[in-house]
């Protein structure tokens, strides 16, 4: 069975400083991966995802994670946090060869960022 | 992609008693997906819905516990049967097209039961 591992529960940056949100993750063969985020008393939304191709992937509101498959990782990374970007962010994993129900997601990540 | 609304948005409800969320999709879908976010948990799947078909249901929740309706391409209901304190949680509404493409969700329903 497939598993997401978000190690940190909470990360704190200053605005304007770089951020990043760790992921990795467990699955039989090549996986999919997913980002998302849940602001309060709302919905997730779609940020990114890798299918296939280059490790770098680039999605909205600025952020990008890079696959790295050799460290089973998925990292969220943007170059300029916003106060805007205090938000819940969850990875999600599905295996290559899986069905569109077999998505996992981690634990979730607060991140918040400070002024 | 897909807009997705949920009814109602809360609810606070008595032990023992049922509520039915209803999904509404802006455009048709083959899958509908519903998933429990505990407080301060990740999400969980419950079951997969497609029209015209039984539910399928994920290990450890039951049809007689969360029946769920599909009567066509863009709406489906949960329905939360016999509530318990333990039943509060955000409940959302998902689609998806294939598993390589992202899934979509409804803005959640947060229930809680007193």
């Amino acid at each position: 069975a497939q598993s997401v591992a978000q190690p940190e529960d909470q990360v704190n940056v200053a605005e304007g400083n770089p951020l990043t949100v760790k992921c990795t993750y467990s699955v039989s063969g090549n996986p999919y991966l997913f980002w998302y985020v849940q602001y309060p008393n709302r919905g997730l939304q779609f940020l990114l995802k890798y299918i296939t191709g280059d490790n770098l992937v680039k999605g909205s509101y600025g952020f990008e994670a890079e696959f790295n498959k050799s460290q089973t990782s998925f990292h969220l990374k943007k170059p300029s946090a916003l106060v805007s970007d205090s938000a819940l962010y969850f990875c999600a994993v599905r295996p290559y060869s899986g069905s569109a129900r077999q998505l996992t997601f981690g634990s979730g990540t607060q991140l918040t960022v400070l002024p | 992609s897909a807009v997705i609304s949920q009814k109602p948005s809360r609810d606070i409800c008595q032990r023992g008693t049922s509520l039915t969320i209803q999904c509404q999709v802006d455009s048709q879908v083959t899958m509908m997906f519903w998933y429990r976010q505990q407080p301060g948990q990740s999400l969980t799947l419950i079951a997969t819905a497609n029209q015209g078909s039984e539910a399928t249901y994920e290990s450890g929740f039951v049809i007689d516990k969360f029946p769920i309706s599909r009567p066509n391409l863009t709406f489906s209901t949960l329905t939360v049967s016999n509530m318990s304190p333990e039943d509060s949680s955000i409940y959302l509404c998902s689609t998806g097209s294939g598993p390589y493409n992202e899934q979509f969700f409804g803005p959640g329903t947060r229930l809680t039961v007193l």
